[in-house]
């Protein structure tokens, strides 16, 4: 079957560091997108990994461990603008990607 | 820039309606896929294809129906709408697997928001 277990809602600081998980299981594995999505607005890519450990890209990072079937989303100096759903999506193969329920942050002043 | 647009933002239909959702992607990307995101479940693919008049059923298929008569354009058809499909459905297309990552990145449109009374 898949699955995918990511926290529903966080919270943190502006200026502070967040690290968002995500757990997986997949009939079939060949990377995973995050996607940040605002309220009332489109998903829209943030970072790929297809290969084990740390993906920078700016403020957000993306780890993978195929082995352990896990990855995290890290933010640094936390925005108020970051406050958006985060979507982990393995990728199963044949172009789909499989959504996970998305975990809602919310940045504090 | 990659642009996917949806015909609608907000849509309120009757119990019993067939209604049209109309997808348009304006880089030639070869697949597209129509989503539905309710809250707490994410998004879920309801249908998506990979070629002009080609599709494939996603996880719900259930009450949808589909078409692609061209490229660019992707249809999602509710043959008689119920109250359980009101929700907030989205399109995505994307470029077929050239072995590179970014040929895999999907792009939304805005979504449409539909009621269904």
């Amino acid at each position: 079957g898949q699955n995918i277990d990511q926290p529903t809602e966080m919270t943190a600081t502006e200026g502070a560091i967040v690290q968002i998980n995500c757990t997986y299981q997949t009939s079939g594995f060949n990377g995973l997108f995050w996607y940040q999505q605002h309220a009332g607005e489109a998903p829209t890519f943030l970072s790929y990994n297809v290969l084990d450990g740390l993906e920078e890209k700016g403020r957000f990072s993306s780890f993978l461990s195929r082995s352990k079937g896990y990855s995290y989303l890290l933010l640094k100096e936390l925005q108020m603008k970051d406050s958006a759903s985060y979507l982990c999506a393995p990728w199963g193969g044949y172009n789909k990607l499989i959504f996970g329920a998305g975990t809602r942050l919310a940045v504090h002043p | 820039d990659v642009k996917v647009t949806q015909s609608s933002r907000y849509l309120v239909k009757r119990t019993g309606e067939k209604v049209f959702l109309e997808c348009v992607q304006d880089m030639d990307h070869e697949n597209m896929f129509w989503y539905r995101q309710d809250p707490g479940l994410g998004l879920r693919l309801i249908y998506f294809s990979y070629d002009v008049k080609m599709k494939e059923k996603g996880d719900i298929p259930e009450g949808y129906s589909v078409s692609r008569e061209k490229k660019e354009r992707f249809s999602l058809i509710l043959e008689s709408a119920s109250t359980n499909q009101t929700s907030m459905y989205l399109c995505a297309s994307s470029f077929t697997d050239s072995g590179s990552h970014p040929s895999y990145e999907q792009y939304f449109g805005p979504g449409t928001r539909l009621t269904v009374t």
